[in-house]
């Protein structure tokens, strides 16, 4: 079936550090890729997307590149903030469905 | 900005109780859709409804859950005869359109059963 395998967390990070939250999926065909982040007491955001291969999604510094040789779909960025503490999801939706598959998330705290 | 709600955040029950799991999604979205998280583990699809019907739902979302929009703004979730093991966070969410467009998620409501 289709599977989303993400960083087991939690992520401890400086100010300014470069961040990665690795992401790889099992999936039939050709999924649409997804980042999501929850901020404390909220609902998830979407962050970013992808819908083929080699496509890059970007949004607010953070960029992930869907990899259909690897099954990956990392997650980047090269100074984070206090501000991006949250926990981060990355899913998968196949073409014809309305179902988006989520990997476990993934708990970043940064540090001033 | 428009935001999906969820009322409560939190509902204690015992087990074999009804609970109803309420949501506002955005005013123009046609797509309607609810999850659940279990401490610890995935977010876990459970059903899609458009057009007042189920669109697609998980093998989760059996005879004893069923959702409805009873009016044009709400859309609820209930399960009839709650067990232990649907303790979890429920996220409801919509979207304007269907077919990979962003899902935008409400903040969850914490359901625990006694």
């Amino acid at each position: 079936g289709n599977s989303v395998t993400q960083m087991e967390g939690p992520v401890t990070l400086s100010e300014e550090a470069f961040l990665t939250i690795n992401c790889t999926y099992t999936a039939t065909g050709y999924p649409s890729l997804f980042w999501y982040v929850q901020y404390p007491g909220e609902g998830l955001q979407l962050l970013l997307k992808a819908t083929k291969a080699d496509d890059k999604g970007s949004n607010k510094g953070f960029e992930a590149t869907y990899r259909k040789e690897t099954t990956s779909f990392h997650l980047e960025k090269g100074s984070v903030q206090v501000s991006d503490s949250a926990v981060y999801f990355c899913a998968l939706m196949k073409g014809g469905s309305e179902k988006l598959v989520f990997g476990k998330g993934t708990k970043l705290t940064v540090n001033p | 900005e428009p935001e999906v709600t969820q009322t409560p955040s939190h509902q204690v029950t015992q087990m074999g109780q009804e609970v109803i799991l309420r949501c506002v999604p955005i005013s123009n979205h046609l797509y309607f859709y609810w999850y659940r998280q279990i401490l610890g583990q995935k977010v876990e699809f459970l059903v899609s409804f458009y057009n007042n019907e189920i669109s697609e739902k998980s093998e989760i979302f059996d005879d004893q859950f069923s959702v409805e929009r009873p009016d044009g703004s709400n859309f609820t979730l209930k399960i009839r005869s709650t067990k232990l093991e649907d303790s979890a966070m429920y996220f409801c969410a919509s979207s304007e359109e269907g077919g990979g467009n962003e899902q935008f998620f409400g903040p969850g409501t914490r359901l625990t059963v006694l």
